[in-house]
């Protein structure tokens, strides 16, 4: 199975909005709506910031949206704080009953 | 709270098995799917395999091979073993609760680091 299409690096000042899209076929993100998000700080262990394409567990800020649209998912966070600055990873179910991941997104902020 | 340990030794020879356990706190075992996932030294994240106590599992097709999950329900632990290994299996592992194979990981351990090295 293919890793999900994520762009390397996207970056953005406080209080802007960002967008990390990830990227699958018809057969992972386009088909299901089992589409999660990750945000790994350096030295930690990932910490889920979406799942089920669009929902958030308790406690994580309501500055992180999903969604989807086709074989593309998305993951915006609106007013960019400094502790945001992380790296991003998107999953997805697979058709196979795998699972697969993006490559990743490091996130940048000015 | 759940809580995640992965343990095992953190250096294994090239050809040989590497052998790890992840122990739960604070959740049943026979509760949810068990998922083991590592991550190269600056690189991303791979799923390596899945599993409920049943024995139902599931794993990565580039990996399958070379993977076995089980399952302690005696010890609340469930455990991975990936044999043949080589320098490209270096990585920190991880184990995570998973959400019914869909790829909702949550909580996940602190991770370990293994190194292939002869």
């Amino acid at each position: 199975q293919s890793a999900l299409t994520q762009p390397a690096s996207v970056s953005g000042s406080p209080g802007q909005s960002i967008t990390i899209s990830c990227t699958g076929t018809s057969s992972d993100v386009g088909g299901y709506n089992y589409v999660s998000w990750y945000q790994q700080h350096p030295g930690k262990s990932p910490k889920v910031m979406i799942y089920d394409v669009s929902n958030r567990p308790s406690g994580v800020s309501n500055r992180f949206s999903g969604s989807k649209s086709g074989n593309t998912a998305s993951l915006t966070i609106s007013g960019l704080q400094a502790e945001d600055e992380a790296d991003y990873y998107c999953s997805s179910y697979t058709s196979s009953t795998t699972l697969v991941f993006g490559g990743g997104t490091k996130l940048t902020v000015l | 709270q759940v809580q995640l340990q992965e343990s095992g030794p953190g250096l294994v020879k090239p050809a040989e098995t590497l052998s790890l356990t992840c122990t739960v706190s604070g959740d049943s075992i026979t509760s949810y799917y068990w998922s083991w996932i590592r991550q190269p030294p600056g690189k991303g994240l791979e799923w390596i395999a899945y599993m409920f106590h049943s024995g139902k599992t599931n794993h990565n097709p580039s990996l399958k091979s070379r993977v076995t999950i089980s399952v302690d329900t005696s010890k609340n632990q469930f455990s991975l073993k990936l044999k043949s290994v080589n320098t490209a299996d270096t990585a920190v592992y991880y184990c995570a609760r998973e959400h019914y194979g869909t790829g909702r990981f949550d909580p996940w351990g602190q991770g370990t680091l293994v190194t292939v090295s002869s």
